[in-house]
């Protein structure tokens, strides 16, 4: 089975602290992606990483950096962290799409509360 | 741009009850749609796709059939189970397949 892990299920930080989110996946999937989901919003895409030291920008990238130096870990950094990023974080993986196969794997995600 | 609406949740419903909920979207091309599931405390996971009109995604008792005419992807099931509470995410596909938009999720509960 595909597993991807996160670092932590919940967290509180103060405002203007740098957060670091962690993802973890041990299925060698080249793609990893990093998503927020809020109530009616649905979840937006905020990075994806098509491989190691690669990325690209989703939906929502302001505010929010990430790194990517292995292959199975990538994190989601909150550079100085303010209240309107208080929300739940999802971690993605897969592989590469062939032909019609698109399915992510995602985490239990964390959720962040920046007060 | 592209966008997925959902009907706004809660959906209540007793055990045994037929289900649908409803999903339309907007896009360029011709993407490919999915449900993703949501159960208490974890991730998503893929429940059907269908990747072509006319499609009919299935799995575990729920369907979804690819409408292009109506640009429409409704979810059903024809007798649902307590175990089926959960938040539902209607999606498609863009940028060649890299990238996912989600619709704002229904939550079902189902009652005994």
């Amino acid at each position: 089975d595909v597993k991807v892990t996160q670092s932590s299920r919940y967290l509180v930080k103060r405002t203007g602290e740098k957060v670091f989110l962690e993802c973890v996946q041990d299925m060698d999937h080249e793609n990893m992606f990093w998503y927020r989901q809020d109530p009616g919003l649905g979840l937006r895409l905020i990075y994806f990483s098509y491989d190691v030291k690669m990325k690209e920008k989703g939906d929502i990238p302001e505010g929010y950096s990430v790194s990517r130096e292995k292959k199975e870990r990538f994190s989601l950094i909150l550079e100085s962290a303010s209240t309107n990023q208080t929300s739940m974080y999802l971690c993605a993986s897969r592989v590469p799409p062939l032909e019609d196969y698109y399915e992510q794997y995602f985490g239990p995600g964390t959720r962040l509360t920046v007060t | 741009g592209n966008s997925v609406t959902q009907m706004e949740g809660p959906v209540t419903l007793s055990e045994e009850a037929f289900l649908t909920i409803n999903c339309t979207y907007t896009a360029t091309g011709y993407p490919s749609l999915f449900w993703y599931v949501q159960y208490p405390g974890e991730g998503l996971q893929l429940l059907l796709k269908a990747t072509k009109a006319d499609d009919k995604g299935s799995n575990k008792g729920f369907e979804a059939t690819y409408r292009k005419e109506t640009t429409s992807f409704h979810l059903e099931k024809g007798s649902v189970q307590v175990s089926d509470s959960a938040v539902y995410f209607c999606a498609l596909d863009y940028n060649a397949g890299n990238m996912l938009t989600f619709g704002g999720g229904t939550r079902l509960m189902v009652k005994p």
